[in-house]
C-alpha cells in the first residue's frame, strides 16, 4: 500500500542553521512527491513538487528537496532557517492510489526554531 | 488571482446536529477533494470530485459523510447527526490537472 513515513515528529533548530527533514514514501509506480507547510490555524501552503526530470527541485521559500529513488526518500532542504520558517510540514505522495487521484500524507514534522 | 476558500472557518455543534461546509475553488479548476485532519489520524482523504464525473467517495468515512458539487464549481460536505469523533479541521482543495493540489484555510468543527 502507498505511504509516507515521516520518521521526525519534531524538530528543533537554531535560527540561521541549516535543515534537512526526512521523508520516505512506498509507492508502486514512479510516484508524484510533495512538501506542504502549514502554519498554526492555516491551511497547507505548497512548497515545491516533483513530477520527474531532475532529481533536485527548488520551491519557494528558499527551500529544495532531492528525490533518491534508490532510497526511496525525498528529504527537504534548506540551508539557513529564519524563525518564520516554524511550521508543521508534511510530505506527500499523489496520484492515482487505490483507485482514486488523491493525495497521502505523511504524520508531519513540527519545527520550532531557536533564536 | 483568489486562492480556494472556505467558510465558516470555524463550526461548533452539538452532538446529532447536521452541519454543512462549503468550499468555493480556485476558478477553473476541475477537480476538487476534501480532507480531513485531525490528531489522532493526522491528514486523510475523504472525497473527489472531477468535472463531471461521478464523484470518488472512498474515503468517506461513513453514511453520515456526504458531498456535492454544483456547477462544477463550489462544494458542500454535509455531516448528518454529528458526533464528538467528527471534531476536526476540514480542508478543501482544488487542482487543474488532478494533482497538484492548492488547499483552503479549512474549517475546524467542534462537536460538544
Amino acid at each position: 500500500a502507498q505511504s509516507v513515513t515521516q520518521p521526525d515528529i519534531h524538530i528543533t533548530v537554531s535560527e540561521g542553521a541549516s535543515l534537512e527533514l526526512r521523508c520516505n514514501y512506498s509507492y508502486g509506480a514512479t510516484p508524484y512527491l510533495f512538501w506542504y507547510v502549514q502554519s498554526p490555524g492555516q491551511g497547507l501552503q505548497l512548497l515545491l513538487k516533483y513530477f520527474s526530470g531532475d532529481t533536485l527541485v527548488q520551491g519557494i521559500k528558499g527551500f529544495e528537496a532531492e528525490f533518491k529513488r534508490s532510497q526511496s526518500s525525498f528529504n527537504l532542504r534548506k540551508p539557513s532557517v529564519h524563525w518564520s520558517d516554524a511550521a508543521e510540514y508534511f510530505c506527500a505522495v499523489g496520484g492515482l492510489i487505490q483507485g482514486a487521484q488523491k493525495l497521502v500524507f505523511g504524520q508531519g514534522t513540527r519545527l520550532t526554531i531557536n533564536p | 488571482g483568489a486562492g480556494v476558500s472556505q467558510s465558516p472557518s470555524n463550526k461548533v455543534t452539538e452532538k446529532g446536529k447536521d452541519v454543512e461546509l462549503r468550499c468555493d475553488p480556485i476558478s477553473g479548476h476541475t477537480a476538487l477533494y476534501w480532507y480531513r485532519q485531525s490528531l489522532g489520524q493526522g491528514l486523510e482523504f475523504l472525497i473527489y470530485f472531477q468535472g463531471n464525473s461521478a464523484p470518488d467517495k472512498s474515503g468517506l468515512p461513513s453514511d453520515r459523510f456526504s458531498a456535492e458539487r454544483t456547477g462544477g464549481s463550489v462544494s458542500t460536505l454535509t455531516i448528518q447527526r454529528t458526533q464528538q469523533e467528527d471534531s476536526a479541521v476540514y480542508l478543501c482543495a482544488s487542482s487543474l490537472l488532478g494533482v497538484e493540489q492548492y488547499f483552503g484555510p479549512g474549517t475546524r468543527l467542534t462537536v460538544t
